[in-house]
């Protein structure tokens, strides 16, 4: 099995509401992964969590804030978006090199 | 800095074979994927390649290595509808950052 999950599957927001994505595996993977992908542009990674800890920001603005609660769970909490943060927001999780993607939430800043 | 390049779009005849090609600039990879991605999914590896290998076969897929000219592809034998996506190639380098670089994806679409 390797299955990453994500909710919500379709997330629509305003600039000044606060949500969060979730994403979930019960791989036993201890590294977690968020990437960004804009329209017809690969992912883009923008953090990453090894044993829980925060190993990898790559400079992504403070109203995306990461939170991984336990190892088998990643959040993303979203705050005074932009609608250029409109995009497909993936989760992913690896236990060696081989990282395994969910399906992505579709976000719409508003 | 590390950079990985792609051909925009492929068009083939179901039955047909298909080869992507993907060209990569950092010496220092040693782990080679492709994902695919169906509209509005998430990604799917469907393969990958160490780079002390030259050629990996699994099933309907083929992954040739080419470390001097550091290009990878894959061919995808008796393609089906089934196989339109877009393709990403992907490297991770030794640097320990377990972060993936991909290229731009290939369209690849299949014409019955």
């Amino acid at each position: 099995d390797t299955e990453v999950t994500q909710t919500p599957k379709h997330l629509v927001m305003g600039m000044t509401n606060k949500k969060s994505l979730k994403c979930e595996q019960h791989m036993g993977h201890r590294a977690m992964y968020w990437y960004k992908q804009k329209a017809k542009k690969p992912p883009e990674l923008m953090f990453v969590y090894s044993y829980e800890k925060l190993s990898i920001n790559e400079s992504v603005p403070s109203r995306f804030s990461p939170e991984c609660p336990n190892s088998s769970l990643l959040n993303l909490h979203l705050h005074a978006l932009q609608p250029e943060d409109s995009a497909l927001y993936l989760c992913a999780s690896s236990h060696s090199h081989e990282q395994y993607f969910g399906p992505g939430t579709r976000l719409t800043v508003t | 800095g590390e950079d990985v390049e792609q051909s925009l779009f492929l068009s083939v005849r179901e039955g047909d074979s298909s080869v992507i090609n993907c060209t990569y600039t950092d010496s220092s990879s040693t782990y080679l994927y492709w994902y695919k991605q169906e509209p509005g999914a998430g990604l799917q590896l469907l393969t990958y390649i160490f780079s002390n290998m030259d050629m990996k076969q699994d099933q309907r897929l083929t992954v040739l290595l080419n470390k001097k000219d550091k290009h990878l592809s894959l061919r995808i034998a008796d393609t089906q509808t089934g196989d339109s996506a877009i393709y990403f190639c992907a490297e991770i380098s030794d640097t320990g950052r377990r972060a993936l670089t991909f290229g731009s994806g290939t369209r690849l679409q299949v014409q019955p």
